[in-house]
């Protein structure tokens, strides 16, 4: 079975520096990739996703990331983050015909001024 | 596109009472329709996948009679906690799998019960 490990639980950056979020997977093959972002109290809003093809994916709201199969990491990148980012962030793997996402434990981004 | 709504967004009951859960798919067919449980400062932790026209395939550990999902039209499912505890005072999230070929789920804004 596939898992996500994201190995920071909280991570503080300055308004206007970049951010570099890490998750790595296990799963034997490529699996399907997604970064999303949860607002408190509010649902999960997706990122970006990886299926296939190109291994930097742009997203939404400025957010890349790169899958490296090598590492088997899909990190998210923000060249400079704006102070709406504070949020929790959630890597998620899925596999081929399964349907069911596993989610890693998430990421606490905090945003100082 | 690929809009999910959950109602209600909140809702508080008293122990012993059920509550039923909606989530919708606006702008899409759902043929599949997943129910997360989310602690505070927790992940998510799936609770069933339900498809429509058919009973959902609950995970382990997850109660079936506890937690009914139906999911009757391909725009619709529901969650109703039966018998509701106060230990199932949660944060509980939909998403949705927008169709064939499509893995991507999109989820609601999820709904906060609070049982006392």
């Amino acid at each position: 079975a596939q898992s996500v490990t994201q190995p920071d639980i909280h991570i503080t950056v300055s308004e206007g520096a970049s951010l570099e979020l890490r998750c790595n997977y296990s799963y034997g093959a490529t699996p399907y990739l997604f970064w999303y972002v949860q607002s408190p109290g509010q649902g999960l809003q997706l990122l970006l996703k990886y299926f296939s093809g190109d291994t930097l994916v742009q997203g939404i709201k400025g957010f890349e990331a790169e899958f490296k199969r090598s590492q088997s990491s899909f990190n998210l990148r923000k060249p400079s983050v704006h102070w709406s980012d504070a949020a929790e962030y959630f890597c998620a793997v899925g596999v081929p015909n399964d349907y069911k996402l596993s989610f890693g434990a998430g990421t606490t981004v905090t945003v100082r001024a | 596109g690929a809009v999910v709504s959950q109602h209600p967004s909140w809702v508080i009951c008293k122990s012993g009472t059920s509550v039923k859960i909606e989530c919708r798919s606006l702008d899409f067919q759902a043929t599949t329709m997943f129910w997360y449980r989310q602690f505070p400062k927790q992940s998510l932790m799936l609770m069933a996948t339900s498809n429509e026209g058919s009973k959902a395939t609950y995970e382990q550990g997850v109660e079936k009679d506890k937690f009914l999902i139906n999911h009757a039209s391909l725009t619709l499912s529901t969650l109703t906690v039966t018998s509701a505890h106060p230990e199932d005072s949660s944060f509980y999230i939909c998403s949705a799998r927008t169709g064939t070929g499509e893995e991507t789920q999109y989820f609601g804004p999820g709904t906060r019960l609070l049982v006392l």
